[in-house]
């Protein structure tokens, strides 16, 4: 049981290129959801999903896509990043959505835009 | 929109004192659940400990303790006994059933040997 599972941890991109970062949960949750880090700001939402083909926009969603097409898989996708996206990226699960014993959490990506 | 506030941007405590960590929250609701998360240099992010509104029972989990006053909406972390691996970004979420996590800024605690 490996949890939540994400990848690359560290990533550089230059300004405009494109990349997605992977999100992989193996304890059936329905929902996920992506955040954010920055210093001073907490987490912040970008996007989540309360089950396969349904997801939703955050309270940050701009500059980012994403997809549920299995229960499992929870990509998000710079489609031109920009130094403004910078950050570390955490990709989060739980059952039920809005479950009361909290989210599980992957292990975060370093994303840096130059 | 519910907005969760921690006014101590950093702190720092001598090995084996306690330390108080602060967490304020706004909401007009009535049931809800309020959570401290631990992130150490790690980066993961750990649960320390959670606490349900309707419970006028303050939740403690070994060293960790809250100090939970619902009418003025406070939600403070007491860490007893503070050890060296506890320094790490404290962040205090709100949240209510069904729907997503609202994070605190954090505070950043420094133990010191």
């Amino acid at each position: 049981n490996a949890g939540v599972t994400q990848t690359p941890k560290f990533q550089v991109l230059k300004t405009g290129q494109s990349m997605t970062l992977q999100c992989a949960q193996d304890m059936n949750h329905e929902y996920m959801s992506w955040y954010r880090q920055d210093p001073g700001m907490g987490l912040r939402l970008i996007h989540y999903s309360v089950g396969a083909g349904i997801t939703d926009q955050g309270e940050v969603p701009n500059g980012y896509n994403v997809s549920r097409s299995t229960t499992e898989d929870f990509p998000l996708r710079l489609l031109s990043a920009a130094p403004s996206q910078t950050s570390v990226y955490f990709c989060a699960s739980s059952r039920p959505t809005g479950g009361p014993y909290g989210y599980t959490f992957g292990s975060g990506t370093r994303l840096t835009v130059v | 929109a519910q907005t969760v506030t921690q006014s101590q941007p950093e702190m720092s405590v001598q090995e084996a004192e306690t330390v108080t960590l602060s967490c304020t929250y706004d909401t007009s609701e009535n049931n809800y659940y309020l959570f401290w998360y631990k992130q150490p240099p790690s980066r993961q992010m750990i649960l320390v400990i959670r606490q349900e509104a309707y419970k006028q029972q303050n939740a403690t989990e070994n060293r960790f303790s809250v100090n939970f006053q619902k009418a003025a909406k406070s939600f403070s972390l007491k860490i007893s006994d503070s050890q060296l691996g506890d320094t790490a970004m404290y962040f205090c979420a709100f949240l209510l059933y069904g729907q997503n996590f609202v994070f605190g800024p954090g505070t950043r605690l420094s133990v010191l040997p």
